[in-house]
């Protein structure tokens, strides 16, 4: 199994710049999110999704969109990039019913110049 | 608002030392906690998952408790090895009351010398 993939690995983009970045997880997770790390701040949820069509913001959405069509997708999208949006962007899974345990994938470094 | 602690924030020890990270949680209404590694640059890779029925998990030379009720729960690593030298992180997820949400503590930046 792949578990949680996560696309670019890397990213350099200039402001104002739009971009997706790219979640996929074949385990039938229900649940996905995403959160971004920064250092000294720790790990942040962004937006999480609850089910196909069902989105919900977290912590720190200002800048950010995603949606959810499938089960299995979850992209995040940056709408006008700004450096502040430099960070580590960390996506996740998890089903409540087999345990609730999230499983991460392996993270996007984004550096907005 | 859910808050999480961890203590301490990094932790210095030799080889072959037993040790015990600590993390605590303000809001007891809780679906699980979980104990995550991540090494430098890396991403976040699971290391115990504890219910919230649940008292204590164990893997190998890792033993997690849970205390609910008081809000609290230790990582404790056996016979440490320079290769557990990691940040340690520790999350609580919120899933029925807060739709899934995993609430992060800071750290603690382990390093095990040889």
């Amino acid at each position: 199994n792949a578990g949680v993939t996560q696309t670019p690995k890397f990213q350099v983009l200039k402001t104002g710049q739009s971009m997706t970045l790219q979640c996929a997880q074949d385990m039938n997770h229900e649940y996905m999110s995403w959160y971004r790390q920064d250092p000294g701040m720790g790990l942040r949820l962004i937006h999480y999704s609850v089910g196909a069509g069902i989105t919900d913001q977290g912590e720190v959405p200002n800048g950010y969109n995603v949606s959810r069509s499938t089960t299995e997708d979850f992209p995040l999208r940056l709408l006008s990039a700004a450096p502040s949006q430099t960070s580590v962007y960390f996506c996740a899974s998890t089903d409540p019913d087999r345990g609730g345990g999230y499983t991460f994938g392996s993270g996007t470094r984004l550096t907005v110049v | 608002k859910q808050e999480v602690t961890q203590i301490p924030a990094a932790l210095s020890v030799p080889e072959g030392e037993n040790l015990v990270l600590n993390c605590s949680f303000t809001d007891s209404a809780i679906y699980n906690l979980q104990w995550f590694r991540q090494d430098p640059g890396k991403g976040l890779t699971s290391l115990l998952l504890i219910q919230s029925s649940q008292r204590e998990q164990t893997s190998g030379r890792l033993n997690a408790s849970l205390d609910k009720s008081s809000g609290r729960s230790t990582l404790y690593i056996a016979a440490s090895q320079p290769g557990d030298s990691a940040t340690y992180l520790c999350a609580v997820s919120m899933i029925y009351n807060q739709g899934g949400k995993l609430i992060f503590g800071q750290g603690t930046e382990l390093s095990v010398k040889p």
